[in-house]
């Protein structure tokens, strides 16, 4: 199975501040990576597929980079309602795995 | 508007079963591949199960192979799973998903308690 890890765990920031999630993959996914937003007690909710293309009704200070086994996801201007747990997945292969998750929480 | 939404969540004894439903509406379940996810309470996302097009094709997770089955009725517009011998490492919410590569659209989830 594909291993994805991110960093870091949990993230302290300010609005208006860039903030920057790693996720790293086992072995290499192409560009098969997508990442999600979650607030408590809703359904992840689609930002970036393809490790860069931004899901349509995302704001575009969200971005995504990376291939192979290293990806990141940029947010470039923080708003209050970006707090929230991010997770990265690679659909490369099954069975499908997610990152165990980045919470962003207000400093 | 797309819509999945999820039923038949509940609390459940050990060793006991569940099935759970999966209504989608504003497209149609047919043309697209369709996934279980679960959530353990605060804990991170994890896949369970994936059903082709046709429902000939599936995939599971190694912690349910054997013990849960994925299923889907296209003619009704709902993907199922059902869980046998349910544990108590079962318990999260459980979230159904399409897949376009990524998972576009997810229901809102159903929570199952498996407790004596």
């Amino acid at each position: 199975d594909i291993q994805m890890t991110q960093s870091p765990s949990t993230l302290s920031a300010s609005v208006g501040d860039r903030v920057t999630i790693t996720c790293r993959a086992s072995q290499s996914i192409s560009n098969w990576l997508a990442w999600y937003q979650q607030k408590p007690g809703k359904a992840p909710n689609l930002l970036i597929y393809e490790a860069s293309n931004l899901q349509s009704g995302v704001p575009s200070r969200f971005s995504g980079s990376g291939s192979g086994t290293e990806f990141t996801l940029t947010i470039s201007s923080l708003q209050p309602d970006d707090f929230a747990t991010y997770y990265c997945q690679q659909y490369d292969s099954y069975p499908v795995t997610f990152g165990q998750g980045t919470k962003v929480e207000i400093k | 508007q797309v819509q999945l939404v999820e039923s038949g969540g509940g609390v459940v004894q050990p060793a006991r079963s569940l099935r759970l439903s999966c209504t989608a509406s504003g497209f149609t379940l047919s043309g697209f591949v369709m996934h279980w996810v679960r959530q353990a309470p605060g804990k991170g996302l994890e896949w369970v199960a994936v059903v082709s097009y046709d429902g000939n094709t599936k995939y599971y997770a190694d912690s349910v192979k054997g013990r849960f089955t994925i299923s889907r009725d296209n003619s009704k517009n709902t993907l199922y799973l059902q869980m046998n011998s349910l544990r108590a490492g079962d318990t999260a919410v459980y979230f159904c998903a399409r897949e376009t590569g990524q998972f576009d659209y997810w229901g809102q989830g159903t929570l199952v308690t498996v407790s004596s």
